[in-house]
């Protein structure tokens, strides 16, 4: 079974540019997540979806990033325009969304903004 | 206040002994659900164990066991026998809300370093 599929693993780029994520989760899986680690923290909550459904985007910063998850499969996570505080690893993760299933995380984006 | 409090930044554990990482939550939901993840340093995050807040008995999974203790709110990791393989980062999440509207948090994990 393949695992949540993140792309790229790093990116670097300047303050002021744009930069989007992908995620392919796990097949049949209703729930992503998207989440924001910075260095030596746990992962914070920045979007879920339910299918294609934004169900909780309360975290989100919406005037820079923005996120959508098209078919209920794939999403694609933006920022726009990137700012130095954004260097952080954004990771996926995906479950089936019941009480008892673990949620599956992909490597994570490791964005550097310079 | 904190949903996830994990209160060791940093533990130092000789091999082959037990280790304990501690964890505490808050919710007033009486269904929630408590995790694990190991988070070696090549980032990604490992599923360890999971505990339901209705299970009678404590989880366990392999060298991993879970010592819940729902009235004083604590989901603390006991991992037995350490390994080197063992240093990483480790995090408590919990899980609380509704089917369909379920929210995972994580505390701020604790680093542990296996000693040789």
């Amino acid at each position: 079974e393949a695992g949540v599929v993140q792309s790229p693993r790093y990116k670097i780029i300047e303050k002021k540019q744009p930069v989007a994520f992908w995620c392919n989760p796990i097949s049949g899986h209703n729930t992503l997540y998207w989440y924001l680690q910075n260095l030596g923290q746990g992962p914070e909550l920045l979007i879920r979806y339910e299918n294609e459904e934004a169900v909780d985007d309360s975290q989100l910063p919406k005037d820079r990033f923005s996120a959508e998850r098209l078919k209920g499969v794939d999403s694609t996570l933006k920022i726009q325009p990137a700012e130095l505080g954004d260097s952080a690893v954004y990771l996926c993760a995906s479950s089936l969304g019941t009480d008892r299933d673990r949620a599956f995380f992909g490597q994570g984006t490791r964005l550097t903004v310079v | 206040a904190q949903k996830i409090t994990q209160t060791q930044p940093g533990m130092f554990v000789q091999e082959k002994e037990a280790v304990t990482l501690d964890c505490t939550y808050d919710t007033s939901d009486p269904s929630y659900g408590l995790f694990w993840y190991k988070q070696p340093s090549s980032g990604e995050m490992i599923f360890l164990i999971y505990q339901g807040s209705y299970d009678q008995q404590n989880a366990t999974e392999g060298r991993y066991s879970l010592n819940f203790q729902k009235a004083r709110k604590s989901a603390n990791l006991v991992i037995s026998a350490s390994q080197l393989g063992d240093s990483a980062m480790y995090f408590c999440a919990m899980r609380e809300g509704d089917f369909g509207n379920e929210k995972l948090t994580f505390g701020t994990g604790t680093r542990l370093t296996i000693i040789p």
